[in-house]
C-alpha cells in the first residue's frame, strides 16, 4: 500500500501569508495527486486534482505541484476564510485511494 | 447542481448491521463511479469501497473486505453501503463522493478524483 505523510502536521499562519503544505508518497505516484479542503463540520471539498490542476471555483490563489513522491501545495496569499484542515490523495495505487494525515492551518 | 445526500446513519450495537443510502441529483448517476469514504471523530480520511457505473467493478478497504457490501440503483440515483458486523472502530461520519477522472497533457487518462461530496451521516457503534 502507498503512504501519504503530510507535513506539518498543523500550522499557525496569518492572513496574507504564504503557505506550503508538503504531501510525500511512499513510492512515486507520478502526478496522480489530489488535494482537498475541509472545514470542520463540513465535507472535504477538492481544490486541486492531478497535481497542479485548479478546480473550477477554486481561488487562483491555491496552486498545487509536484510529481513522484514530492507534492505541495501553496496559498500565496492566505485570507480568514483558509483556516481548515487539508488533505492529499494519491489516486495512483486504484483501489486503494489512500489520503494523508492532514495538515490544520489555524491562526 | 450537483446533490449528494446521504441517510441511514444511527447508533448499533457492535455486530449488528446498518444501511446507507446516498441519494444523488444534478448529474448523471449512471456515468460515474461512486465511493465510500469514513472519518471517524477527530481522525482524518479514509476511502471504504467504490463502484463503477454499471457495478462492473466493486472494490473495498481491507479494513471493511467481507463486512460491508457497496451497490448502486441507477435506476434511483442512489448508492447504497451494507455494514454487517459492525465494529467500534466502524464508528464514523460516512460520505459519498462522486468520481471524476483525470487526463495528463497527451489526453491519457491519469487518476481519479472526488469532485462532489455529501454532507455525511454518521454512524455510531456502541453497547
Amino acid at each position: 500500500d502507498i503512504q501519504m505523510t503530510q507535513s506539518p502536521s498543523s500550522l499557525s499562519a496569518s492572513v496574507g501569508d504564504r503557505v506550503n503544505i508538503t504531501c510525500r508518497a511512499s513510492q512515486s505516484i507520478s502526478s496522480y495527486l489530489n488535494w482537498y479542503q475541509q472545514k470542520p463540520g463540513k465535507a472535504p471539498k477538492l481544490l486541486i486534482y492531478a497535481a497542479s490542476s485548479l478546480q473550477s471555483g477554486v481561488p487562483s490563489r491555491f496552486s498545487g505541484s509536484g510529481s513522484g513522491t514530492d507534492f505541495t501545495l501553496t496559498i500565496s496569499s492566505l485570507q480568514p476564510e483558509d483556516f481548515a484542515t487539508y488533505y492529499c490523495q494519491q489516486s495512483y495505487s486504484a483501489p486503494l485511494y489512500s489520503f494523508g494525515q492532514g495538515t490544520k492551518l489555524e491562526i | 447542481e450537483v446533490q449528494l445526500v446521504e441517510s441511514g446513519g444511527g447508533l448499533v450495537q457492535p455486530g449488528r448491521s446498518l444501511r446507507l443510502s446516498c441519494a444523488a441529483s444534478g448529474f448523471s448517476f449512471d456515468d460515474y463511479a461512486m465511493h465510500w469514504v469514513r472519518q471517524a471523530p477527530g481522525k482524518g480520511l479514509e476511502w471504504v469501497s467504490g463502484i463503477t457505473w454499471n457495478s462492473g467493478s466493486i472494490d473495498y478497504a481491507d479494513s471493511v473486505k467481507g463486512r460491508f457490501t457497496i451497490s448502486r440503483d441507477n435506476a434511483k440515483n442512489s448508492l447504497y453501503l451494507q455494514m454487517n458486523s459492525l465494529r467500534a472502530e466502524d464508528m464514523a461520519l460516512y460520505y459519498c463522493a462522486k468520481e471524476r477522472y483525470s487526463y495528463d497533457s497527451s489526453g491519457n487518462r491519469a487518476g481519479i478524483y472526488f469532485d462532489y461530496w455529501g454532507q455525511g451521516t454518521l454512524v455510531t457503534v456502541s453497547s
